[in-house]
C-alpha cells in the first residue's frame, strides 16, 4: 500500500483557519474511519492531535477539528496561532495491521 | 503520568547492528500494543514494527522484514528494537510509541538517533 498524500506546506496568518488535506484511496481512507492526526514541533516527538478522523486527543483545544469526504481526510486548525508551527502528519491503520502515514505538511504562521 | 524512554541509538558502521530499548512507566505495559515509528533526516515519519500485547505476534514494514525484530519483556517494562544489516536509508530518530484503541499511537517517546555511516 502506498502512503497518504498531504501537501508539502501550508501558511497562515495568526487568527487565520488552515486545512491540511490527507489523500487516500477508496480500499483504505475512502472506507474505514481509522484515521489519526499528529504533531511534530521542531526538535520534539510527534503528538496525538485527532483519531478516528474527528475525535479530539484528551488536552487538545477544540481549534483543532478532523474530518473526511470520500478519499480525503483534512485536519483544520481555526484561530491560528504562533505555537501551531510544527510538522503534521496523517496516518491510517491498514487491514494487515501495519500503518500508513502521510508525507507531512509543514504549518507556517505568518 | 506515561512515559517512554528511548535509548541504545549511536553512530553503526553498514551493515552492523544496533538494539534499540524503550522503558515505559505509567502504564501496565503488558495490556498494550507497542510500536516503533522512524523519521530520517529530511523525510517524514514511517512505522517499522509492532508487538502485540503479550509478544507472540508482530509486524514489520517491508523496509525492515527480516533485518529487524520486535521483542518486549512486560516484567522488565522494556520494549526492544534488534537492527541488523543496518543500511544508510535506516538512519533516522527512531520513536516508540504505544497504540491505543488499535488504530492510533496516544504516547511516543522523545526518541533515539541511528546514524549509519557507509
Amino acid at each position: 500500500q502506498s502512503a497518504l498524500t498531504q501537501p508539502p506546506s501550508v501558511s497562515g496568518s495568526p487568527g487565520q483557519s488552515v486545512t491540511i488535506s490527507c489523500t487516500g484511496t477508496s480500499s483504505d481512507v475512502g472506507t474505514y474511519d481509522r484515521v489519526s492526526w499528529y504533531r511534530q514541533p521542531p526538535g520534539t516527538a510527534p503528538k496525538l492531535l485527532i483519531f478516528e478522523v474527528n475525535n479530539r486527543a484528551s488536552g487538545v483545544p477544540d481549534r483543532f477539528s478532523g474530518s473526511k469526504s470520500g478519499n480525503t481526510a483534512s485536519l483544520t486548525i481555526s484561530g491560528l496561532q504562533a505555537e501551531d508551527e510544527a510538522d503534521y502528519y496523517c496516518s491510517f491503520y491498514t487491514n494487515i495491521n501495519t500503518f500508513l502515514f502521510g508525507g507531512g505538511t509543514k504549518v507556517t504562521v505568518l | 503520568e506515561v512515559q517512554l524512554v528511548e535509548s541504545g541509538g549511536g553512530l553503526v558502521q553498514r551493515g552492523g547492528s544496533l538494539r534499540l530499548s524503550c522503558a515505559a512507566s505509567g502504564f501496565m505495559l503488558s495490556s498494550y500494543t507497542m510500536s516503533w515509528v522512524r523519521r530520517a533526516p529530511g523525510k517524514g515519519l514511517e512505522w517499522v514494527s509492532s508487538s502485540g500485547a503479550s509478544g507472540t505476534t508482530t509486524f514489520y514494514a517491508d523496509s525492515v522484514k527480516g533485518r529487524f525484530t520486535i521483542s518486549r519483556d512486560n516484567s522488565k517494562n522494556m520494549v526492544y528494537l534488534q537492527m541488523n544489516s543496518l543500511s544508510a536509508e535506516d538512519t533516522a530518530v527512531y520513536y516508540c510509541a504505544k497504540r491505543d484503541g488499535g488504530t492510533y499511537f496516544d504516547r511516543w517517546g522523545q526518541g533515539t538517533l541511528v546514524t549509519v555511516s557507509s
